[in-house]
């Protein structure tokens, strides 16, 4: 029983395509986030929801958009990828509100060749 | 918003002996810090959390300590095992923040 499911788990692909990456979280939490990590292991977060609406939408390119379906799911589809998109994408669930942990998905290691 | 320093960048460490990683951070108004474990290819997990109303918590070999003069919490590891060496990451929020702040990670080397 994975409590934050991502897929696909590795991505390969040409730049300029459009890909999408999927998360589900079944812990029952109410905020939802996608994190970049790059290749110096820096975590930056890019968008959070809550219920359904967007809270937080970093400085982000807009070839990035997130969608939630549903509070149990958050997708990221990028488009017109490029060579810098290379890198590892987490999502990660928490309960809501200020001092609870995140739990992270496995991550989705992202490669624009 | 929330800026979060962690020192050393890495940290080699003799097995048995114990690792201790600082984070300072910048906003006074921040009162939760949790730390997270990072192994090669995995992902980060909560290791253990700290409240702004204490200044120390432990779990098994793992403790976090909180200055909230100086602004500053560190983890501290004892009798290291290989199986610590990961990276580690902090964080910091407030009360009606919506993010974790992380700062930008310690890489543990524990030498068998």
């Amino acid at each position: 029983d994975t409590a934050v499911s991502q897929t696909p788990k590795y991505l390969v692909t040409q730049m300029g395509n459009d890909k999408s990456i999927k998360c589900e979280q079944n812990l029952g939490h109410d905020t939802m986030y996608w994190y970049k990590q790059d290749s110096k292991k820096f975590l930056k977060i890019m968008f959070s929801y809550n219920n359904k609406e967007l809270i937080i939408n970093e400085t982000v390119p807009n070839r990035f958009s997130p969608k939630s379906p549903d509070k149990a799911h958050l997708n990221l589809h990028i488009n017109s990828l490029e060579l810098g998109d290379s890198a590892v994408y987490f999502c990660a669930s928490s309960r809501e509100g200020w001092d609870y942990g995140y739990t992270f998905g496995s991550g989705t290691r992202l490669t624009v060749v | 918003g929330e800026n979060v320093e962690q020192h050393p960048s890495t940290l080699s460490v003799q097995e048995g002996d114990s690792a201790v990683i600082k984070c300072t951070y910048s906003d006074s108004a921040s009162n939760y810090f949790p730390w997270y474990k990072q192994e090669l290819g995995k992902r980060p997990q909560l290791i253990i959390d700290i409240r702004s109303n204490v200044g120390e918590k432990k779990d098994q070999r793992i403790a976090v300590t909180l200055n909230k003069t100086a602004k500053h919490f560190s983890l501290h590891i004892t009798e290291t095992q290989p199986e610590d060496s990961a990276v580690y990451f902090c964080a910091a929020t407030y009360y009606g923040n919506n993010r974790l702040a992380f700062g930008k990670g310690n890489q543990v080397v524990v030498i068998p």
